[in-house]
């Protein structure tokens, strides 16, 4: 089962317009991530935002979560051709570090 | 610092033939995990290591699948017999340790197709 889903499934934007994902999760977590995956560079993770952190900044990317919501958005700024990829949130579940992921948003950023 | 290495990249099996996968992960990373990425989901974790022993493997299916770690760096990854169902993405990654606190590094996975 999937701990994540990200809405919307799917994306399409023209270069230098912001993008924004949204991720819901089920149970508590202690934090979620943010990977992104293209043909190019595979799975790559882009940001960790803790439980007790409300906003993070990273670059062109603005985190945001709500654990009272159990949501998280991922906000692209002025977006560009290369951010073309699927994203993926993702929360630790149990003890260790076992990602759970969620089925992910495709974004397609037009020249 | 190099990367998660996978290998093969592609590789095209027949149903009920087996198939074996490798991974070297991040030299001084103690944590390996296998997922299997079926096309137009997420990963799904099938089996994490912690040094040599297994800590999570409750969604591998054992019928079919096995992995090993042996001493505690390189994995290998093996279906026998496969499955149609099988056909997916496996990616291997690896991460310093195993609390949730820490990020995973994955390779570039190998793309099996069972026909």
């Amino acid at each position: 089962s999937q701990q994540g889903e990200e809405d919307p499934q799917a994306l399409s934007i023209q270069e230098g317009e912001n993008a924004t994902m949204n991720c819901s999760y089920k149970t508590s977590i202690n934090n979620l991530q943010w990977y992104r995956q293209n043909s190019g560079r595979g799975l790559v993770h882009l940001i960790l935002i803790r439980s007790n952190e409300r906003e993070k900044h990273s670059g062109r990317l603005r985190v945001t979560l709500d654990t009272s919501k159990k949501s998280s958005s991922l906000l692209i700024t002025a977006s560009r051709a290369a951010d073309t990829a699927s994203y993926f949130c993702a929360s630790p579940s149990g003890g260790y570090n076992k990602l759970i992921f969620g089925a992910g948003t495709r974004l397609a950023v037009h020249p | 610092e190099a990367g998660v290495a996978q290998s093969p990249r592609y590789k095209i099996i027949e149903k009920r033939q087996s198939v074996a996968f490798w991974c070297n992960p991040i030299s001084g990373h103690a944590t390996l995990y296998w997922y299997q990425q079926i096309l137009g989901q997420g990963p799904k974790l099938l089996i994490q290591f912690q040094n040599n022993g297994v800590v999570d493997d409750s969604q591998l299916p054992k019928d079919r699948f096995s992995a090993e770690r042996l001493k505690g760096v390189d994995s290998t990854l093996k279906i026998q017999p496969a499955k149609l169902e099988d056909s997916a993405v496996y990616l291997c990654a690896s991460s310093f340790g195993g609390v949730p606190s820490y990020e995973q590094y994955f390779g570039p996975g190998t793309r099996l197709t069972v026909t």
